[in-house]
């Protein structure tokens, strides 16, 4: 069973502060994608990264696959009450049948004004 | 373009009870899936299809069924429902090939009480 441990699973900061969420696994992933969900809605894609090392930014938001293609993080600098939301880490296994995705458990971020 | 569509968007069942989640999507994409939402356990995929007249299990079948008979449309059902099956479910699809292939499209998301 591959797992991605993502962390940490609350976090909750004052309007201006920086954060990081981790996801980890001992899985090799041929992509890893970061979603945004909002409350009452369905996860939206935020980005995918493809190459081990790649970075990738997303105004507020940088975004780094690790140079093993196995752990990902998400940066947010000066977070605003917007970036509210639960974050979700998935990964694609290479040559997974029916292109399955592997969900972290999720982070759950609130931003106070 | 409507995207993926669930229905109904909330339901209230009694033990024992059946009933069938409907999505549907209007990109033509060949893949589908069923995840289920639980604090903090992420998503989880019930089943899945890759492809009209196809269907397979994913990490939590027990439980459930599925059917896609038309391309645009996965169903998911339960055919006696159990309190552990309490949830938010997620229906989400993806493209075969070419840019975009590995982004899942979800919908709002349907959420199932069973008493």
């Amino acid at each position: 069973t591959q797992l991605l441990e993502q962390s940490p699973q609350f976090l909750s900061i004052q309007e201006g502060e920086n954060l990081t969420v981790y996801c980890n696994s001992s899985s090799v992933f041929s992509s890893l994608q970061w979603y945004r969900q909002e409350p009452g809605e369905g996860p939206v894609l935020l980005v995918t990264v493809v190459t081990g090392g790649e970075v990738k930014k997303l105004k507020r938001l940088t975004f780094q696959f690790g140079d093993a293609r196995k752990d990902s993080s998400l940066h947010i600098t000066a977070a605003q009450p917007g970036d509210t939301g639960l974050y979700l880490c998935a990964g694609a296994i290479r040559y997974n049948q029916g292109g399955k995705l592997i969900f972290g458990q999720g982070t759950e971020l609130s931003v106070k004004p | 373009n409507a995207g993926v569509t669930q229905t109904p968007k909330f339901r209230v069942l009694k033990t024992g009870q059946s009933m069938t989640l409907l999505c549907a999507q209007d990109m033509n994409h060949e893949y589908m899936y069923w995840y289920r939402q639980d604090p903090g356990m992420g998503l989880r995929l019930i089943h899945y299809s890759v492809g009209e007249g196809t269907t397979a299990k994913g990490e939590v079948p027990d439980g459930y069924n599925v059917s896609r008979l038309k391309k645009q449309n996965f169903l998911l059902g339960l055919e006696s429902a159990a309190p552990s099956q309490t949830s938010v479910y997620f229906c989400a699809s993806r493209p075969h090939g070419g840019v975009g292939a590995n982004v899942l499209t979800f919908g709002a998301g349907s959420r199932l009480t069973v008493l």
